[in-house]
């Protein structure tokens, strides 16, 4: 079992569509919780990233932690169509230097 | 002003040849990074150095040999090309602070093409 498993798409939205990206994890030692875009051929960017659990918010995006189930969640309102990019969510223990990634959702946002 | 920077952006090579990847940072970080990722844009660590030193080497094969020759530069050496090592290989790297994530900063890729 992967220590961080995301299930890879495509996912298609129209424009304005609430979009739910997901990922589970195994490794109960992980505090912070990370979202990264990366839109094609560029590298990766910290979109927001969570301590814990709880939510926290970003204009359009919001990051959700449930520890209890091992399950992050990010939430992209009224999406965009420069919302489409892979978006991969990211894990790391406390004062680490290992950042374990999931596998990116690629999201398409049609206008 | 890029933050993260790497050469070249795209490297085409035959099988058996030795190449080499250089990346440097602008940002006065600590700790820089190698990751490849796969066609399925699986992003995976390689190695991560913090202040010149190897910190992680992630079970790599020994033909791929990082070198940081101080803070600001780390670049990657690989021998004897195989099939295989076709990737894109993303620089990154960080600043370590109590109380933040390792918030990871990474260049544009190096797309690797072994024929």
């Amino acid at each position: 079992q992967k220590e961080v498993e995301q299930d890879p798409g495509p996912l298609s939205v129209p424009e304005g569509a609430i979009v739910s990206l997901n990922c589970t994890y195994s490794n109960s030692a992980f505090q912070y919780f990370m979202w990264y875009r990366q839109y094609s051929r560029k590298g990766p960017e910290l979109l927001m990233y969570t301590y814990s659990s709880g939510n926290k918010e970003d204009g359009r995006f919001t990051a959700q932690v449930d520890k209890s189930s091992k399950y992050i969640s990010l939430f992209i309102r009224d999406s965009q169509p420069s919302d489409s990019a892979t978006y991969l969510c990211a894990m790391s223990n406390t004062g680490g230097f290992k950042t374990i990634f999931g596998a990116g959702t690629r999201l398409f946002v049609k206008a | 002003d890029t933050a993260v920077s790497q050469t070249p952006k795209y490297l085409v090579t035959q099988m058996g040849n030795d190449k080499s990847i250089k990346c440097e940072q602008n940002l006065g970080h600590d700790t820089m990074y190698w990751y490849k990722q796969d066609s399925k844009k699986f992003l995976k660590i390689m190695f991560s150095y913090n202040n010149k030193e190897l910190i992680i080497n992630e079970t790599v094969p020994n033909r791929f040999s990082p070198k940081s020759p101080d803070k600001a530069h780390l670049n990657l050496h690989i021998n004897s090309l195989e099939l295989g090592d076709s990737a894109v290989y993303f620089c990154a790297s960080s600043q370590e602070a109590s109380g933040t994530p390792d918030t990871q900063y990474f260049g544009p890729g190096t797309r690797l093409t072994v024929l």
